[in-house]
């Protein structure tokens, strides 16, 4: 069966240090894989997503980048953290254009 | 853009009272419509989909919703809630690209 891991599941950072989030899926190949932050009230919003390897697409130009170095790894990363950037942040895959998506246990990031 | 509404952001009921969160998206052709579900302290996992057919799903713990496509709604309902259904509810749509617009969350908090 698949699996969705995430790492860590708690960060707290400092304003101005980098930041590097790691999602790896197991059990499947070529997964769609997502980057969400989840905000009170304000839903899920999509951040980056990946088609294949080395793919990324940018949903919202922000202080955050993403990174597909392998099949079933996703990861998010920042050079320099603003306190805007606290949030709770999932990784989810999905197999083909249409279907359920399953996510990960997220990583509630706190920037300080 | 597509969007999706979820009408009420904080419900509370008593158990064995009945539920209906409502839905609504902003899209004019073929949808594929999610309601996942956060219980405190798990994954987001999904409750129920459409993809085509009869209209009214069924999912998982006794809940089912309503695709009325004149409406553009896709509201979720249960007849007799229960504690464990505390719980924060998101309604999505895809529309047959890679990525499902989620709506902002409804939080339900039924009282023992």
């Amino acid at each position: 069966s698949q699996t969705i891991h995430q790492w860590p599941a708690t960060l707290v950072q400092p304003v101005g240090s980098p930041l590097s989030l790691e999602c790896t899926v197991e059990g499947t190949s070529n997964p769609n894989l997502y980057w969400y932050r989840q905000a009170a009230g304000r839903g899920l919003q999509l951040l980056f997503y990946s088609v294949g390897i080395g793919q990324i697409s940018s949903e919202v130009p922000q202080n955050l980048s993403a990174s597909r170095p392998q099949d079933r790894q996703f990861i998010l990363s920042s050079k320099k953290l603003l306190l805007s950037d606290s949030g709770f942040y999932l990784c989810a895959w999905k197999a083909g254009f249409v279907g359920t998506q399953y996510f990960g246990p997220g990583t509630r990031l706190t920037v300080l | 853009a597509q969007s999706v509404s979820q009408h009420n952001h904080h419900v509370i009921l008593s158990e064995a009272a009945s539920l209906e969160l409502g839905c609504n998206y902003s899209y004019g052709g073929t949808v594929n419509l999610f309601w996942y579900v956060q219980y405190p302290g798990q994954h987001l996992q999904l409750l129920l989909k459409y993809f085509s057919g009869d209209p009214l799903v069924k999912g998982i713990k006794g809940f089912e919703a309503e695709f009325i496509k004149s409406k553009f709604s896709f509201n979720l309902r249960k007849p007799s809630v229960q504690w464990s259904d505390t719980a924060e509810y998101f309604c999505a749509v895809n529309t047959g690209g890679f990525k499902t617009i989620f709506g902002a969350g409804t939080r339900l908090f039924v009282k023992a």
